[in-house]
């Protein structure tokens, strides 16, 4: 079955650090990827997707490149600031039927002025 | 335009009794989900709405749970009687087709 592997956390940066957040999938077919951001006492929210290989989804400064050789959607930020503070999910959809998410297990950032 | 809701935001109660939760998704979608984070763990698919139609239970954990979509609108997710590992957050999602899913901000459930 599909599954997401995220790097674990707490993940702790200065301010104007650059981040990385590893995610590795396993899925049949070609999946949709997806990263989500719930910020401290919100909801989840989408940050960004990539539905094909090589695609790269951004958005607020943060990258992540669909690598299909790979099997990765790596998340980075050149230089986060004390608002990105959050818990960031790394999460696919299969391409068969409806779009039900798989998630990994969340990595929690932590950035320091 | 409204985002998804969920009520209550926090639930405690005690082993043995009944909790519903609550999901209004956006206006106008017809696929709502529901999703349970258990502490520690990943976010797990429980259910998927198409309308009034439940479209796949497959991640519904036993028989204590109930949910339904009245009239295609709002849902509600029973919990019937409430064991120590129910405890966890509660989400819905909504979306208008296949595509992005939108989250409430969950339910928190303490069950003791």
């Amino acid at each position: 079955g599909n599954s997401v592997t995220q790097m674990e956390g707490p993940v702790t940066l200065s301010e104007e650090a650059f981040l990385t957040i590893n995610c590795t999938y396993t899925a049949t077919g070609y999946p949709s990827l997806f990263w989500y951001v719930q910020y401290p006492g919100e909801g989840l929210q989408l940050l960004l997707k990539a539905t094909k290989a090589d695609d790269k989804g951004s958005n607020k400064g943060f990258e992540a490149t669909y690598r299909k050789e790979t099997t990765s959607f790596h998340l980075e930020k050149g230089s986060v600031q004390v608002s990105d503070s959050a818990v960031y999910f790394c999460a696919l959809t299969s391409n068969s039927g409806y779009s039900t998410l798989t998630f990994g297990k969340g990595t929690m950032l932590l950035v320091s002025p | 335009e409204a985002g998804v809701t969920q009520f209550p935001s926090h639930s405690v109660i005690e082993k043995g009794q009944t909790v519903t939760l609550r999901c209004d998704p956006i206006s106008g979608h017809d696929n709502l989900y529901w999703y349970r984070r258990v502490m520690g763990k990943e976010i797990k698919f429980l259910l998927h709405f198409v309308k009034e139609s439940k479209q796949d239970e497959s991640g519904m954990p036993n028989n204590r749970f109930l949910a339904e979509r009245t009239g295609g609108t709002y849902s509600t997710l029973k919990v019937q009687p409430a064991e120590l590992e129910d405890s966890g957050v509660y989400f819905c999602a909504s979306s208008p087709s296949v595509e992005t899913q939108y989250f409430g901000p969950g339910t928190r459930l303490l069950v003791l």
